[in-house]
């Protein structure tokens, strides 16, 4: 346990429906990261939140929107995705956003798009 | 184009057999480098290293940074069938605002 749970763990959705993935930590942080692992790829830094406000976008598809009602609760949007987006999505925490802070994993919604 | 690179990129091992893993790194404004362990589901995190020349210590598991020759090595002595997992490593950096780059890992398999 590692202090960061995420909800579902596992989600089949079709192409048009919408859906939410949901991250919350118990750690009392103050910055939240969404995550995509593909198969073969590295991690791929998604959103960070800091205080519940965005930092970092990273150019990622408007089909995913992430939402920060406050520091303990992180979620990400999804609609009219595509069978790419299938992936494992985590969500990580830390204590800030100094480069040498530690980030905590929740154990990922693993997330498949017919 | 700032990236990080671990080789290799996987490998296969006897029990008590003494891995080397290897993370290079070409990213500007270098704040830290982390490992990870990842085996069926999230990383967990193992070390972080911010100076060189500094080895840091779990058990069988040392890590160690260079940051004139941009790499990292992370060590594992007498490894068990447990240590089979992907090992990540990240490196963070300042760009506008702190931003993390991971590897693709190295999938390690301890067999008996």
């Amino acid at each position: 346990e590692t202090g960061v749970t995420q909800t579902p763990r596992h989600l089949v959705m079709g192409m048009t429906n919408k859906k939410s993935l949901k991250c919350e930590q118990h750690l009392g942080h103050n910055a939240m990261y969404w995550y995509k692992q593909s198969a073969k790829k590295p991690l791929e830094l998604m959103f960070v939140y800091s205080l519940e406000e965005r930092v970092e976008n990273n150019s990622v598809p408007s089909r995913f929107s992430p939402e920060c009602p406050n520091s303990s609760h992180l979620f990400l949007h999804l609609h009219t995705l595509q069978p790419e987006d299938s992936a494992l999505y985590l969500c990580a925490s830390s204590l800030g956003l100094r480069g040498d802070n530690e980030q905590f994993f929740g154990p990922g919604t693993r997330l498949t798009v017919l | 184009e700032d990236k990080v690179v671990q080789s290799p990129l996987s490998l296969v091992v006897h029990e008590g057999d003494t891995v080397t893993l290897n993370c290079s790194y070409e990213v500007t404004n270098f704040r830290s480098l982390l490992w990870y362990k990842q085996e069926k589901k999230a990383p967990t995190f193992l070390f972080m290293l911010t100076s060189s020349g500094i080895e840091k210590k779990s058990g069988r598991l040392s890590s160690i940074l260079d940051k004139k020759e941009l790499f990292s090595i992370l060590n594992i002595t007498a490894t068990q069938t447990g240590d089979s997992a992907v090992y990540l490593c990240a490196v963070v950096f300042s760009n506008t605002g702190n931003q993390f780059y991971f590897g693709t890992g190295t999938s390690l398999t301890v067999i008996p």
